[in-house]
Formats: C-alpha cells, structure tokens, sequence
C-alpha cells in the first residue's frame, strides 16, 4: 500500500464551487506539505503544517485553505474554485527518518475548473 | 521569481550519449534535492546532498553540490530510454523546498 494517498486522483469541476483535497499518510510523519505544480513552474508551495496544531501559509496561499485533522491527514480546500486553479496538486511528507528535508509524494490530484 | 534556475529545460538525446543538468541560485541550501518525476505520478526522490562540493554516484547518475552550497549539478553517463522523465532540483531550508522549473529529458532507442 502506498504511504501517501491522495484523493480524487481527477476532478473536473465548475467555477464557484468549493472543493477538498484530501491527503492521508502511514509514514508516521510530523510534517505535511500542499503543492501545485503548473507546466514549466515546478512545485510551487501552497500551505504547510509540521504538527497538528501548527498551520502555515505558503508562497501561493490565496485562494486556498487547510485543516489538518490528524497526524495523518491534512486537506486542502479551495472556497471558490477559479480556472487558474486548474493545475496538478501534489501532498508531501516528512520526518526525521530518512533525513529531516526528505519529502515523499502522494500520486496527486489533476484538478480541472472550468 | 524561481529561487532555484534549472538549465536546460528541455533535453533530448540520443541512448548511450551523456547529459548534464544544471541548477543554481544565489541562496544558500541546507541541502539540496533532485527528483525525478514520471507523467500521472508524483516525484520520487533520487538523491540529498548536504556537504558543499560533495559528489554522490548512484550507478549510472552522479550529482555534485557546489562549495558555496547554492548551485549542483545532476550528469548521467551513457543515458538508456528508462532514463526519461521530468528532473527537479529542490533546495531545503527550514524543512521546507523550493523547486526548480525542472528540466524534461527524453532518451531516444
């Protein structure tokens, strides 16, 4: 089984609507990551949490929320979904084990607003 | 603005010829990461270097973190059509990473 599951994998949806992205790991990590990845800009860091009560904002927030419910889950929300949403969104993890900035990836979600 | 540039963007070549990937910035990294990346699946981690001017070899892959750890580079040797996919660089500070745009190498049978 996979250590980090996102779901939907695929979600085509239309403007104005509100959407969750859910993302559940075994790894036994403290830390969980939301990513958007857009053709020719990498991974771009949306929010972050490196414990239960710890939320954090990241380079792309607007537009975006987040809860992490557990350790091991962490969602992420989007109130009023908007076109330029329309990207891949990746969920990530990390730990002490395997060395402190090693993050491990969900298989994402391809998010469609029309 | 990319904090981390990758060069180039696209590769394409021939099996058996080498290829180099380039990735720099003008800040300091705790470490830096490259990942490799398939269509439909997230990136996987293909290494972490932390010592600046370390060299790590990983059979036919061999990443090298700059001095001033702001710059490294990822060199294949006698690249293979299973070496196709999308490459990133990562760099970390304060348990967080920042990408490159990522570099698309395709190998050619």
């Amino acid at each position: 089984d996979a250590d980090v599951t996102q779901t939907p994998r695929n979600r085509i949806t239309k403007t104005g609507k509100r959407i969750m992205l859910e993302c559940s790991q075994t790894k036994g990590h403290d830390r969980m990551y939301w990513y958007r990845q857009d053709p020719g800009l990498g991974l771009q860091l949306i929010y972050y949490s490196f414990d239960v009560k710890d939320i954090n904002k990241g380079e792309i927030s607007d537009g975006y929320s987040v809860s992490r419910q557990a350790q091991a889950k962490f969602s992420l929300s989007l109130e009023s979904a908007i076109p330029n949403q329309t990207a891949l969104y990746f969920c990530a993890t990390s730990g002490s084990a395997g060395g402190p900035d090693t993050q491990y990836f969900g298989p994402g979600t391809r998010l469609t607003v029309l | 603005t990319q904090l981390l540039e990758q060069s180039p963007q696209f590769l394409s070549i021939q099996e058996g010829e080498n290829l180099t990937v380039y990735c720099n910035s003008s800040s300091v990294f705790s470490s830096l990461q490259w990942y490799r990346q398939e269509p439909g699946e997230g990136p996987v981690l293909l290494v972490t270097v932390v010592t600046g001017g370390e060299v790590k070899k990983l059979k036919r892959l061999t990443f090298q973190f700059g001095d001033a750890r702001k710059d490294s580079s990822l060199h294949i040797t006698a690249a293979q059509p299973g070496d196709t996919g999308l490459y990133l660089c990562a760099g970390a500070r304060d348990y967080k990473l920042s990408f490159g745009a990522g570099t698309t190498v395709t190998v050619r049978a």
